[in-house]
């Protein structure tokens, strides 16, 4: 079955630690997303790429990166000078034209700062 | 930039009354989608409005676009326990220029948080 792998389910980071989580997708979507989640807040956009080797700063992009390689995967680092990195972070693409299927999410990464 | 707004924040209700929870834009959208996230889950996308004034029905669930395409409401009637989590919505605004149109990104609301009480 087709779907969106997030990696690792939790995270722990030490301060000034740089971490990678993982998002890989076989669902042949042109389009990835990274989302940070907080409570209260809703769904907040990081980045995100709608091909290949291309990438877009979303509304919170600082203390953040990314790569997009290969369309397949679109990892997010989350670096030492992101001050306030504990957070649900979920990973979603999409067909470019976005129709009615909406954006597929992965089950998501816990990272907390300890 | 864009703002979606979500009302209420939270909602509490018996199993058996109904559920209701309104997103508004402050600019014209091109469509709204609607989403469920479980407790401890990920947001899994339930169905998308384009037209103006449009409603889709989903068994108990029922989706309205407004007329002038800035807002919209989810209601669930007679709400069982298995509606528990958040409803977000996500709206998408169009942008038009004269060669081309394009699609901006989603942006979502803040979500309602439902609890049904059995």
């Amino acid at each position: 079955d087709g779907g969106i792998t997030q990696s690792p389910k939790y995270l722990f980071r030490k301060e000034g630690q740089n971490v990678t989580l993982s998002c890989e997708q076989n669902l042949n979507h042109d389009a990835m997303y990274w989302y940070r989640q907080d409570p209260g807040q809703g769904l907040r956009l990081i980045y995100y790429s709608q091909i290949v080797n291309d990438f877009q700063k979303g509304d919170i992009a600082e203390g953040y990166s990314v790569s997009r390689e290969k369309k397949e995967s679109f990892p997010l680092t989350v670096t030492s000078a992101q001050k306030n990195p504990t957070a649900f972070y979920l990973c979603a693409s999409s067909s470019t034209s976005d129709g009615e299927y909406g954006y597929t999410f992965g089950s998501g990464t816990r990272l907390t700062v300890v | 930039g864009q703002q979606v707004m979500q009302i209420p924040q939270y909602q509490h209700v018996q199993e058996g009354e109904d559920f209701t929870t309104y997103c508004n834009s402050s600019t014209t959208l091109s469509n709204i989608q609607w989403y469920k996230q479980r407790p401890g889950g990920h947001p899994v996308f339930l169905i998308q409005l384009v037209k103006s004034g449009e409603v889709k029905k989903q068994k108990r669930l029922t989706f309205q676009f407004g007329e002038a395409k800035k807002n919209s409401s989810l209601h669930i009637t007679a709400t069982q326990t298995t509606d528990v989590g958040t409803y977000f919505c996500a709206g998408r605004r169009r942008m038009s220029t004269l060669s081309r149109t394009s699609y901006g990104k989603l942006t979502f609301g803040q979500g309602t948080i439902l609890t049904v009480h059995p």
